[in-house]
């Protein structure tokens, strides 16, 4: 089955820089790749996601990478804010594609110090 | 997300009680999931459903069942609670438009001593 690497679990950058978040993933059949964020004490909510027909995609100060040869994937997220503090959770879709099944990577704790 | 409610919110019991936590959602959406969150490891599908007659096992089923009562909700069970069960659950829905489009519920806390 699918299998999804995330790192850095934790990462702490000061506010005004960039931070970039990394996926792999193992089953090339997957086609879609949404990235979650948690906030303390609450669900996590989609923020942005990728299919497997486009390279980039941009929504503001986030954005989303995938390399499909190399089957990674990365969200970036430019000019972080102290409200950016969150836990991030990449995803992968798991074959066959009617099953609506994500498998989720471990998270990435990211700290934006004023 | 308020269109997806989780009861109890935080829950405190001994072994080899039984647990049953609850989920209901406003949005209409057909599909239903189950989640474990534990530190370092993600979430983790325990059962999903796809309506009312159609339920299916996660990766991690093993000493939880589920029961999906309406198209609107859809209940966790732990048989026989044990302190590994400890963690953050997670009920989700998606819709046919978008089926991995999930919108999560705020978690239930659950405690097991």
């Amino acid at each position: 089955g699918e299998n999804v690497e995330q790192h850095p679990s934790t990462l702490s950058v000061q506010e005004g820089d960039s931070a970039v978040i990394k996926c792999t993933y193992s089953d090339s059949a997957s086609n879609y790749f949404p990235w979650y964020k948690q906030e303390l004490g609450k669900g996590p909510q989609l923020i942005i996601d990728i299919r497997s027909n486009v390279g980039e995609k941009k929504d503001q100060r986030i954005a989303v990478t995938l390399n499909k040869t190399a089957k990674h994937f990365s969200l970036h997220i430019t000019e972080t804010q102290p409200e950016d503090s969150a836990v991030y959770f990449c995803a992968a879709s798991e074959p066959p594609s009617n099953t609506g099944k994500l498998i989720f990577g471990q998270g990435t704790t990211l700290q934006v110090k004023p | 997300d308020a269109d997806v409610t989780q009861t109890p919110r935080n829950r405190i019991t001994k072994t080899g009680k039984r647990i049953m936590l609850e989920c209901s959602q406003t949005k209409g959406h057909d599909r239903m999931y189950w989640y474990r969150q534990d530190p370092g490891l993600g979430l983790r599908l325990i059962y999903y459903s796809f309506d009312v007659k159609d339920i299916n096992k996660g990766e991690i089923s093993d000493g939880y069942s589920v029961s999906r009562q309406a198209q609107a909700k859809f209940s966790l069970s732990l048989e026989s609670a044990i302190p590994n069960q400890t963690a953050l659950y997670f009920c989700a829905t998606s819709d046919g438009g978008n089926i991995y489009e999930q919108y999560f519920g705020p978690g239930t806390r659950l405690t097991v001593t």
